[in-house]
């Protein structure tokens, strides 16, 4: 059995570009939750994906998107990078079936991809 | 608003002395909560949900509604407990985990 696997793990870029971040589930899982995580605070939840559709969001603008796709992997996309979007990047894979079952929402966390906007 | 709050940034105690790392909540349905651990270098990873009623590592919590808090608790800390711990709350009707800030646990030797 994998685990969640995100790439790549440091990135430098700067204001105004963009930048895809990958991620691949735990084996099994079906759910992909994605994470902001700046420095000295808690993971604030970005959006989550359930069979390749959008399945709840945070209060991200809309140039944070994403995709999922059939095998489950998912990519986060940021345009127009700004100085604050510096942070940890975290994906989580759950196989709670995009559900509110009590005791689905178990998540499985990558290592994270640390962006760094200059 | 739904909200976690851990009030403490640092909690430094001696190996073998009682922890218990605070976490309150603002929620107004039935929560399912959760505490997190990050060890160092390593990936944030479950600890323990209040659902299960277990105890993990010899730690535990207990969702007191009353309170509107998931305190974690150990009775005698080990060095190898020295992590970040962040305390989460699912609320029903979210499709998202909301995280409080963290607390950072030394112990000491």
């Amino acid at each position: 059995e994998t685990g969640v696997t995100q790439s790549p793990t440091h990135l430098i870029k700067t204001r105004g570009q963009q930048v895809t971040l990958r991620c691949s589930s735990q084996s099994g899982h079906n759910t992909v939750s994605w994470y902001q995580q700046a420095l000295g605070q808690g993971p604030q939840f970005i959006f989550q994906y359930y069979r390749e559709e959008e399945n709840g969001r945070g209060n991200f603008p809309p140039r944070f998107s994403g995709l999922q796709f059939p095998n489950y992997s998912s990519e986060l996309n940021v345009n127009a990078l700004e100085l604050d979007d510096s942070a940890l990047y975290l994906c989580a894979s759950s196989s709670g079936a995009g559900t509110m079952r009590a005791g689905a929402n178990v998540l499985t966390f990558g290592a994270g991809s640390r962006l760094t906007v200059l | 608003a739904q909200r976690v709050t851990q009030p403490e940034k640092l909690l430094s105690v001696f190996k073998g002395a009682p922890v218990e790392l605070k976490c309150n909540y603002s929620y107004s349905g039935s929560p399912e909560l959760f505490w997190y651990v990050q060890y160092s270098r390593q990936r944030l990873q479950l600890l323990l949900r209040h659902i299960s009623r277990e105890s993990i590592k010899g730690f535990t919590a207990d969702l007191n509604k009353g309170e509107t808090s998931f305190h974690l608790k150990k009775p005698f800390a080990q060095e190898e407990d020295s992590a970040m711990y962040y305390c989460a709350l699912f609320g029903s009707g979210y499709n998202k985990l909301i995280f409080g800030a963290g607390t950072r646990l030394a112990v000491h030797p």
